[in-house]
């Protein structure tokens, strides 16, 4: 069965970098692509970005441009998704998800990550 | 790239139907047959419900349908059952082949 295993939970300062992991089974890793979404307390989803898992092109919301960076490793079917920068608005739980098509049908469990000053 | 804009909230009582609306522009939601909506219960991760406008996931109950006109999106949700409370989500593909989620929208059944 599909499954998306995400990294645990991180606590950061301002401004330093985190980089979560989102470890991908049951589906052949490069025939898909894999989004990043976020979750602020309280809040709405926000589109983070994507990733192919074949040719590892990527492409990220003008919101996060210059801070994100998600990344993958085809040996390891991981997807990895690295934030910069990071401020107490970036304090939020972060999903994988992989995509057919259009659309997000698998999602990882979330990973929360707290920014502290 | 805005958000999607979606009502903070919508009610009604079992077996009634409510519609949930997704506006954008003609850069996202009119411009593709590419809108999906996500339902989230709290502290569950989302779970997809409609995509590509009109198409419902198997496993997802006849009940929840989808449509598009212009630059507005709709989900419908007829016979409401107290299941289906949970917060609602539009996403639409965007011209810059990049994607957004809608402002999210609270579902009650009363």
């Amino acid at each position: 069965q599909v499954q998306l295993v995400q990294s645990g939970a991180e606590v950061k300062k301002s401004g330093a970098s985190v980089k979560v992991s989102c470890k991908a089974s049951g589906y052949i890793f490069t025939e898909y692509a894999i989004h990043w979404v976020r979750q602020a307390p309280g809040q709405g989803l926000e589109w983070m970005g994507w990733i192919n898992a074949g040719n590892g092109n990527r492409k990220y919301s003008q919101k996060f441009q210059g801070r994100v960076t998600i990344t993958r490793d085809t040996s390891a079917s991981t997807v990895y998704m690295d934030l910069s920068s990071l401020g107490s608005e970036d304090t939020a739980l972060y999903y994988c998800a992989r995509v057919t098509g259009t659309y997000c049908d698998y999602w990882g469990q979330g990973t929360l990550v707290t920014v502290s000053s | 790239q805005s958000a999607l804009t979606q009502p903070a909230s919508v009610s009604g009582s079992p077996g009634q139907s409510i519609t949930i609306f997704c506006t954008g522009t003609s850069s996202d939601v009119g411009g593709y047959n590419y809108v999906s909506w996500y339902q989230q219960h709290p502290g569950k991760a989302p779970k997809l419900m409609i995509y590509d406008v009109t198409n419902r996931p198997s496993g997802v109950s006849y009940r929840f349908s989808g449509s598009k006109s212009g630059n507005t999106a709709s989900l419908t949700i007829s016979g409401l059952q107290a299941e289906d409370e949970a917060d609602y989500y539009c996403n639409s593909f965007t011209i810059s082949s990049t994607y957004v989620f809608g402002t999210g929208t609270k579902v009650t059944v009363l």
